[in-house]
């Protein structure tokens, strides 16, 4: 059972945008930063968005982060096959023994 | 650039001690600020964070793992050879998973995320 709660599977068509949810708690997302990273079988995760909001050098623009509350938000447009991935969001819970704590993942399908 | 890199067996049997190794190149794991952690990502499963160690020895939590793991796991470093290494005793089929290591940036944890991961590497327990 993960701290964090994400949808277990988002799907949409390529050139839509998708939204992918976090859900946590005050003591995690809505007291701290949220990460988000792509992961790809067979290739090193990806660091997709930190801050809650910023994207690192290479990271096009097309994905986005918001944050409000105990919830965050990651968002991707114009959909590229190559988008297709497993998706987690990650934070600090200040309850918690642990430096970070993830979300249960979010496959996304581009149809 | 930053870079890591796994290394390790395949295959482990069941209680075996797995030992894992984590070389990077692009920077120095001997000052504040910097970390490398371990996380693993079972088949179907979630991502997991494992444990962590900080370049600044004088933190007093310089190394931590997962309470979940309890002392089944270790991390320590070498920075003469770039290197953190991961040990976890009494493997068992469950811990079956693609471990990786990541550079994390921040000083402190409400503020830090790992920017950079290695591949990973499949280790499968099984007798």
């Amino acid at each position: 059972q993960s701290v964090l709660t994400q949808p277990p599977s988002v799907s949409a068509a390529p050139g839509q945008k998708v939204t992918i949810s976090c859900s946590g708690s005050s003591s995690n997302i809505g007291s701290h930063y949220v990460s988000w990273y792509q992961l790809l079988p067979g290739t090193a995760p990806k660091l997709v968005i930190y801050d809650n909001t910023k994207r690192p050098s290479g990271i096009p623009d097309r994905f986005s982060g918001s944050k409000s509350g105990p919830s965050a938000t990651l968002g991707i447009t114009g959909l590229q096959t190559g988008d297709e991935a497993e998706y987690y969001c990650a934070t600090y819970d200040g309850s918690l023994s642990a430096p970070v704590v993830f979300g249960g993942g979010t496959k996304l399908t581009v149809l | 650039q930053i870079t890591l890199q796994e290394s390790g067996p395949t295959l482990v049997k069941p209680t075996q001690t797995l030992t894992l190794t984590c070389t990077f190149s692009g920077f120095s794991l001997t000052t504040g600020g910097v970390a490398v952690g371990w996380f693993r990502q079972p088949p179907g499963k979630a991502l997991e964070w494992l444990a962590l160690i900080s370049g600044n020895d004088d933190e007093d939590d310089n190394e931590r793992h997962s309470p979940s793991l309890k002392s089944r796991v270790t991390i320590t470093k070498d920075t003469s050879k770039s290197q953190v290494v991961l040990t976890m005793t009494n493997m068992e089929p469950v811990d079956t998973a693609t471990y990786y290591c990541a550079h994390r940036t921040g000083y402190y944890d409400f503020l830090a995320y790992f920017d950079h991961w290695g591949q990973g590497t499949l280790v499968t327990v099984s007798s």
